[in-house]
């Protein structure tokens, strides 16, 4: 199993849907877990980072499930201006708290 | 504003000649990483500083080698680039290890 896996994509909605992505991740001690989002040719930017609760920031909503090994990250009403990247982002607890970086999954949201 | 700047932004260099990436942060974050990306892949780490303590990942090649000199700044050297190091080259700062990372705007390297 892949430290930190998702599904590549790419996934193409059209603008205001609602799209979901999910992480699985392999190392149940990690402690901290981040979306970050990249544009083609630019540098990751923190979009969320993911608390056991859940959080939400405006359209867009993480949640964590330990048991499974999953986060998720929901997007709601989507934008033209949220075609992108969406890497996520696992803290490896026993190897010098590292983080892991997934491949991403590409989102296209189309007019 | 405080951030994390990388110089320059675009270099070409011809196959084995000697390059430096340059990478500056005004966050005073303990932390430095640099991180190649070649296309539709995953940010690789290459190492990190914690402090002025150097982190090599194991399967970083020889070739890559990097400097710290103080806190705000830290230099990826690249002794002899090959055509397969043609890529994004990425620093990034944290307060700690396991901490969200604030990355600069990159430097892509040519080799030719």
């Amino acid at each position: 199993r892949k430290e930190v896996e998702q599904d590549p994509g790419p996934f193409n909605v059209p603008e205001g849907a609602t799209v979901a992505f999910n992480c699985t991740y392999s190392n149940s001690a990690s402690q901290s877990f981040f979306w970050y989002r990249q544009d083609c040719r630019k540098e990751p930017k923190l979009l969320m980072s993911v608390y056991s609760s859940g959080n939400e920031d405006g359209r867009f909503t993480a949640q964590l499930n330990r048991a499974s090994q999953y986060i998720s990250l929901l997007i709601r009403d989507s934008k033209l201006s949220d075609s992108a990247t969406y890497l996520c982002v696992v803290e490896n607890a026993g190897n010098n708290r590292k983080l892991i970086w997934g491949l991403g999954t590409s989102l296209a949201v189309n007019p | 504003d405080a951030m994390v700047i990388q110089n320059p932004r675009y270099q070409v260099t011809q196959f084995g000649k000697p390059v430096t990436l340059s990478c500056s942060q005004t966050l005073n974050h303990n932390v430095m990483y640099w991180y190649q990306q070649k296309s539709s892949q995953a940010p690789k780490l290459l190492f990190h500083y914690y402090d002025k303590d150097f982190n090599n990942e194991a399967d970083t090649p020889d070739n890559f080698q990097s400097r710290r000199p103080n806190t705000s700044f830290c230099f990826l050297d690249i002794r002899s680039p090959g055509l397969g190091d043609a890529a994004m080259y990425l620093c990034a700062t944290s307060t700690g290890t396991g901490y969200r990372q604030f990355f600069g705007p990159g430097t892509r390297l040519t080799v030719l």
